[in-house]
This record gives C-alpha cells, sequence and structure tokens, in this order.
C-alpha cells in the first residue's frame, strides 16, 4: 500500500497571502495525484488532478505541481472560503490512498 | 447533472450488519466506476474500495476484505456497500464517490452527500 504524508498537520495564513501545501508518496505515484477541498459537513471537492489540472469551475488561483513522489499545492493568495482542511490520494494503484489532510487556517 | 444520491442515517449495534445505497443519475450509470470512502468523526478520508458497474467487478482495500460487499444494480442505478461485523471503529460517514472520467485510472469527481453510520449498544 502506498502511504501519503500531507505536512504540515496544520497552516495557519491570513487572508490574501499565499499558501504551500506538500504531499509525498512513499513510491512514485507518475502524475496520478489528486487534491481536495473539504469544509465540515461537506462532502470532499475535488479541486486538482493529473498532479496539475484545475477541476471545472476551480478558480485559477489554485495550482498543482510535482510528479513521482512529491506534490505541492498552493493558493495564491488567499480567500476566505478557502479556510479549509486539503487532502492529497494517489490514483495510481488500489488502494486509492489518501493523505492524512492539512488544515488551513486563518491566522 | 451527475447526482448521487445516499440513503439515510443509520444505528446499528455492534455485530451488525449496514447496507448503504447510492442512486446515481444524470449520467450513463455503467460507463463509471464507483467508489466508497468513509471518514471517522474528526479523522480524514479512508478509501474503501471500488465497483464497476458494468459488470459488478470489485476491488476492496484489505483491511475491509471479508467484511464489505460491494454491488450494483443497474436497473435503478443504484449501487450499495455493505458492511459486516460492526464494530464502534466502524463509526463514520460513507460516501460514494464517481470518477471522473471513463479512463483507466482518475480522481473521483461527484461524490454523494454522505451517510452517516453509527455504531452503539
Amino acid at each position: 500500500e502506498i502511504v501519503m504524508t500531507q505536512s504540515p498537520a496544520t497552516l495557519s495564513v491570513s487572508p490574501g497571502e499565499r499558501a504551500t501545501l506538500s504531499c509525498r508518496a512513499s513510491q512514485s505515484v507518475s502524475s496520478n495525484l489528486a487534491w481536495y477541498q473539504q469544509k465540515p459537513g461537506q462532502a470532499p471537492r475535488l479541486l486538482i488532478y493529473g498532479a496539475s489540472t484545475r477541476a471545472t469551475g476551480i478558480p485559477a488561483r489554485f495550482s498543482g505541481s510535482g510528479s513521482g513522489t512529491e506534490f505541492t499545492l498552493t493558493i495564491s493568495s488567499l480567500q476566505s472560503e478557502d479556510f479549509a482542511v486539503y487532502y492529497c490520494q494517489q490514483y495510481n494503484n488500489w488502494p486509492h490512498t489518501f493523505g492524512q489532510g492539512t488544515k488551513l487556517e486563518i491566522k | 447533472q451527475v447526482q448521487l444520491v445516499q440513503s439515510g442515517a443509520e444505528v446499528k449495534k455492534p455485530g451488525a450488519s449496514v447496507k448503504v445505497s447510492c442512486k446515481a443519475s444524470g449520467y450513463t450509470f455503467t460507463s463509471y466506476y464507483m467508489h466508497w470512502v468513509r471518514q471517522a468523526p474528526g479523522q480524514g478520508l479512508e478509501w474503501m474500495g471500488i465497483i464497476n458497474p458494468s459488470g459488478g467487478s470489485t476491488s476492496y482495500a484489505q483491511k475491509f476484505q471479508g467484511r464489505v460487499t460491494m454491488t450494483r444494480d443497474t436497473s435503478t442505478s443504484t449501487v450499495y456497500m455493505e458492511l459486516s461485523s460492526l464494530r464502534s471503529e466502524d463509526t463514520a460517514v460513507y460516501y460514494c464517490a464517481r470518477e471522473l472520467t471513463m479512463i483507466v485510472v482518475a480522481p473521483l469527481g461527484y461524490w454523494g452527500q454522505g451517510t452517516l453510520v453509527t455504531v452503539s449498544s
């Protein structure tokens, strides 16, 4: 099973600033990496897939990068609605494992 | 538009089984794989398994092997997830989620609203 490790567990950032979230895979997942956003009481929402492709309707301030084992999600200028928990997931191999999440909170 | 509508909350006793349904609409049901993901209270997301609605083939996470069964009914465009021998640690919100595209490997582009299963004596 591929283990996905996200860092940091919690990130405190002020609105308007940039946030950088990291995700590491225990073995290569090629570019088969997705990022999801989850707000309290809601289902996760797909943000990024293929490591760098924005899903439909996702604002351009969200960007993803990386391949192999190291991945990054960057939010260029945080808006109030961006404060949430973010998960990465590899879908290269079954089981399609998730990271433990990064909570993005208002500083 | 794609919609996944799940069945309502359940309360079960330890040792019992639960069967959660997920009714799909807005697309060709047999064309996209469906996954099940769960989330314990205050915890992260845990992938449980996948079903091919076309042929019914499944693959389960090893953790759930022997306890989970995923099935589908093509006449009603519904997938089911049954979990047996429930214990308190199975208390969680269970989500069905459809793959974004029909290619071989794809992320989860559409999610159901979630079903809370509470296991308590």
